[in-house]
């Protein structure tokens, strides 16, 4: 299947600080890609939709101003988690669609401590 | 919007047993059904999906079948491995384009 590479995979940092993670499409173009949220032994929640050339698309409860997307490129988007807390601690995982049978790839995931 | 529920949540079962996992969707315009595999600490793996043109669909030791008057759809395993141990999460979408959304995941323990 197509690749979706995602990094870093882990990430630790300090409460107040921006995590940037980056979600790209290796041998695809993504016009959309997706950025969920997984806590422990949970399903994936559905963040917001990246649309590429466009703002992102939020889920209802996400903070836009909190989680910044960029979406720049066909095989590019990118999470930024401003002033992250320890309540932000999750795994985050994209995802993108591609060919005509619109399948979504996931990347490895990018699990986040904020101490 | 969609709701997907997945039953059961955990599942044991005995090498070479046959597992079955099913979920219900409320949108009656979805027309793709996909079915993820998820190890520890890692993303989600598709391992089969169907769409609501066909009944069944086979993949060696995996299927699906769907029912689309009930809405509901099964994710089957026969002959199980140790290695198929994992969480499994199914998922329904109604557009193309637009994201799954997914139910709450069954985690399977196949016991050798």
């Amino acid at each position: 299947g197509a690749v979706v590479s995602q990094h870093p995979s882990r990430v630790i940092c300090k409460s107040g600080t921006s995590v940037k993670i980056e979600c790209r499409s290796l041998d695809f173009q993504a016009t959309t890609m997706f950025w969920y949220r997984q806590f422990p032994k949970q399903s994936l929640m559905l963040m917001a939709t990246s649309n590429e050339g466009s703002k992102a698309t939020y889920e209802q409860g996400v903070e836009k101003d909190k989680f910044l997307i960029n979406h720049a490129s066909l095989t590019l988007s990118t999470l930024t988690v401003t002033s992250a807390h320890p309540e932000d601690s999750s795994f985050y995982i994209c995802s993108a669609i591609t060919g005509a049978k619109n399948i979504q790839y996931f990347g490895a995931g990018t699990r986040l401590s904020v101490l | 919007g969609e709701n997907v529920e997945q039953h059961p949540s955990t599942l044991s079962v005995q090498e070479g047993d046959s597992a079955v996992i099913k979920c219900t969707y409320s949108d009656s315009a979805s027309n793709y059904f996909p079915w993820y595999k998820q190890e520890l600490g890692k993303g989600p793996q598709l391992i089969i999906d169907i769409r609501s043109n066909v009944g069944e669909k086979k993949d060696q030791r995996i299927a699906v079948t769907l029912n689309k008057t009930a809405k509901h759809f099964s994710l089957h395993i026969t002959e199980t491995q140790p290695e198929d141990s994992a969480v499994y999460f199914c998922a329904a979408r109604n557009q193309a384009g637009t994201a799954l959304i997914f139910g709450k995941g069954t985690t399977l323990s196949v016991s050798s």
